[in-house]
């Protein structure tokens, strides 16, 4: 079946606008992730998603940082005046209802954002 | 919350040499280690994981090993290729719903 996919896979914006990432989880996938991996670094956590619960978002580092799942799906994180230092590989990733199991990740392909 | 260290940043090797890659991990409630390979511009894909209840696992040319004891937990290459190299990142989890927490990433250069 098809994999985790985001869009879009670039985007370049001047400082100061807002921009929004969507990410589509692998059907049937309840927990979703959002990370930022900045050049040469690591996995920078956002938030996350699972089932209904509120989301965990102990991961943003600031308030410009949003994130919203509807229907327990699609994902979008908004970035609103976006900064320089935004600038970043966003990976989404899904994996399979909690509950005690051990659940693989799916990434995404990411979208790499420029803020110029 | 879980700490994880993960060394070394960067790692070479000729090709055919093993190559190891090791993680420490700060909860001991911990029990779910994956390991992450990240190609230059791909996403990350799971590659191989251990639970608590075992202490190494082997899947071909890749094993890991795990001591809870000392809370450290590693990831072994053998016969390396240059195919292998890539970024490589361990995690530890609570498994379920608990947020895994990453290491920086091992960036692993297999010379031919």
């Amino acid at each position: 079946g098809a994999g985790v996919s985001q869009s879009p896979s670039n985007k370049v914006t001047e400082k100061g606008k807002d921009v929004e990432l969507r990410c589509d989880p692998i059907s049937g996938h309840t927990a979703l992730y959002w990370y930022r991996q900045s050049l040469g670094q690591g996995l920078e956590f956002l938030i996350y998603f699972q089932g209904n619960s509120a989301p965990d978002k102990s991961g943003l580092p600031s308030d410009r940082f949003s994130a919203e799942r509807t229907g327990g799906s699609v994902s979008t994180l908004t970035i609103q005046r976006t900064q320089q230092e935004d600038s970043a590989v966003y990976l989404c990733a899904s994996s399979l209802a909690a509950g005690g199991s051990y659940n693989e990740q799916f990434f995404g392909p990411g979208t790499r954002l420029t803020v110029l | 919350g879980e700490n994880v260290e993960q060394h070394p940043s960067t790692l070479s090797v000729q090709e055919g040499d093993s190559a190891v890659i090791k993680c420490t991990y700060s909860d001991s409630a911990s029990n779910y280690f994956p390991w992450y390979k990240q190609e230059l511009g791909k996403r990350p894909q799971l590659i191989i994981d251990i639970r608590s209840n075992v202490g190494e696992k082997k899947d071909q040319r890749i094993a890991v090993t795990l001591n809870k004891t000392a809370k450290h937990f590693s990831l072994h290459i053998t016969e390396t290729q240059p195919e292998d190299s890539a970024v490589y990142f361990c995690a530890a989890s609570k498994g379920g719903s608990y947020i895994p927490t990453f290491g920086r990433g091992t960036s692993l250069i297999v010379h031919p």
